[in-house]
């Protein structure tokens, strides 16, 4: 059965802080990671990782696919109150027809 | 871990045809299921909230008459594209929500929906 398993569940930290939020995945064929951040109904797509070990960067987010271990961490520096989301992985597949796999998220309380 | 069972995954149809896709939660009760419509390497679009038992919530611009959603009971969510065409073409994903209120949303694996 395909997985996608996220760690931390939950997190608070500062403004400022940095924080990682891990994602590991079992999947058939795989075809890419996808990280979204969801603040209310609909998760806004951040990042989809291909290729292993080539980082991904949008200002203070970043994030990088490891093929061999079948993980991706997604990395957050600077934080901010506004950052405060569920950050949900995605892994999709490959194989005739398109198909995602969520992992459950993890929920990042940034307080001031 | 809850699970969202989505099912058709995939679905090839002729222009003029209506398709049905369900969402159903497999070990929990979903209060509210969310339906959205996803085009590559973007953000899911919204499309509408479905409450158990009531009238589904579109979001502007999207046509209640064209994808209708029914919220039966606790477990199943179904969206019928009716008279689709090929611009409706797209991959549709469905989420469940445990509570009313919750942030906490588990998702189907989509279906992908071509219209020839």
């Amino acid at each position: 059965e395909d997985k996608v398993v996220q760690s931390p569940l939950s997190l608070v930290v500062h403004e400022g802080d940095t924080v990682t939020l891990n994602c590991s995945y079992e999947v058939t064929n795989f075809r890419s990671l996808l990280w979204y951040k969801q603040e209310k109904k609909a998760p806004t797509f951040l990042f989809m990782l291909t290729s292993s070990g080539i980082e991904k960067k949008s200002g203070r987010l970043s994030s990088i696919l490891d093929k061999k271990e079948l993980f991706s961490i997604l990395n957050i520096t600077a934080t901010q109150t506004g950052d405060s989301a569920v950050y949900l992985c995605a892994v999709e597949e490959t194989g005739g027809y398109q198909k995602v796999t969520f992992g459950i998220g993890t929920k990042l309380q940034v307080i001031p | 871990g809850a699970v969202v069972s989505q099912h058709p995954s995939w679905v090839i149809c002729k222009s003029g045809t209506s398709v049905k896709i369900e969402c159903r939660s497999l070990d929990f009760q979903a209060t509210t299921m969310f339906w959205y419509r996803q085009f590559p390497k973007q953000s899911l679009m919204l499309m509408a909230t479905s409450n158990e038992g009531s009238k589904a919530t579109y979001e502007q611009g999207v046509e209640k008459d064209k994808f209708l959603i029914n919220h039966a009971s606790l477990t199943l969510s179904t969206l019928t594209v009716t008279s689709a065409h090929p611009e409706d073409s797209s991959f549709y994903i469905c989420s469940a929500s445990d509570r009313e209120g919750s942030e906490k949303l588990f998702f189907g694996s989509g279906t992908q929906l071509s219209v020839l």
